[in-house]
């Protein structure tokens, strides 16, 4: 079955402790990007990444860092978590950069820091 | 910077009505994407509809369809024979064509709810 999984699902975790989302596609698509969900802003895109070894940001980087060492694998790394960054996380994927192509999101990842 | 506008936070309809939800957006680019997400208590995105800014006729996916107004830069989404699973947050989004602008811009989102 064609899908993004996103790991962990939830997470609860405390301020500075640095942690990890993983984010896998099984679709070969190239484009992969991580946005965040807040209430009353919708989504934002924080990173995405064209191509393996390909980054940049998004609207909302800071505090955040990517890699794409693979082309199926997108991890989304928080290195010193802040309660800002409390917030429903999605990654999408799809074959290609540009809107004629469908992004596939995984099911959101629901952190909290406290 | 492009912007996408959605003002309705809230909508409601009665079952087997038909409902309309508003986007506008703001672009200077020619040929670009607008998209209508769907978002239900799963939270799980799902693309309900998407349209070509170079195609001038409406995009229908059974009883979905979008009424796209180029010049006035808006892009409403119309629910027919509305049905409970059709409650969710809808979100409208863009997309562009430039190198750059490929990014899905949200809108802050349409909580609809359909009333039995």
């Amino acid at each position: 079955e064609a899908q993004v999984t996103q790991n962990p699902r939830y997470l609860i975790t405390v301020t500075g402790k640095k942690l990890t989302v993983t984010c896998s596609q099984n679709m070969n698509h190239e484009y992969m990007s991580w946005y965040r969900q807040d209430p009353g802003l919708g989504l934002r895109q924080i990173y995405y990444s064209m191509n393996v070894e390909v980054t940049d940001k998004g609207d909302v980087p800071e505090g955040y860092k990517v890699s794409r060492k693979e082309k199926r694998n997108f991890p989304l790394i928080l290195e010193s978590p802040s309660p800002n960054q409390t917030s429903l996380y999605f990654c999408a994927s799809s074959l290609r950069p540009r809107g004629l192509y469908e992004q596939y999101f995984g099911p959101g990842t629901r952190l909290t820091v406290t | 910077a492009q912007t996408v506008t959605q003002s309705q936070p809230e909508m409601s309809v009665q079952e087997a009505e038909t409902v309309t939800l508003s986007c506008t957006y703001d672009t200077s680019e020619s040929d670009y994407y607008l998209f209508w997400y769907k978002q239900p208590p799963s939270r799980q995105m799902i693309l309900v509809i998407r349209q070509e800014a170079y195609k001038q006729q409406n995009a229908t996916e059974n009883r979905f369809s979008v009424n796209f107004q180029k010049a006035a830069k808006s892009f409403s989404l119309k629910i027919s024979d509305s049905q409970l699973g059709d409650a969710a947050m809808y979100f409208c989004a863009y997309s562009g064509s430039n190198f750059g602008n490929e990014k899905l811009t949200f809108g802050t989102g349409t909580r609809l709810t359909i009333i039995p």
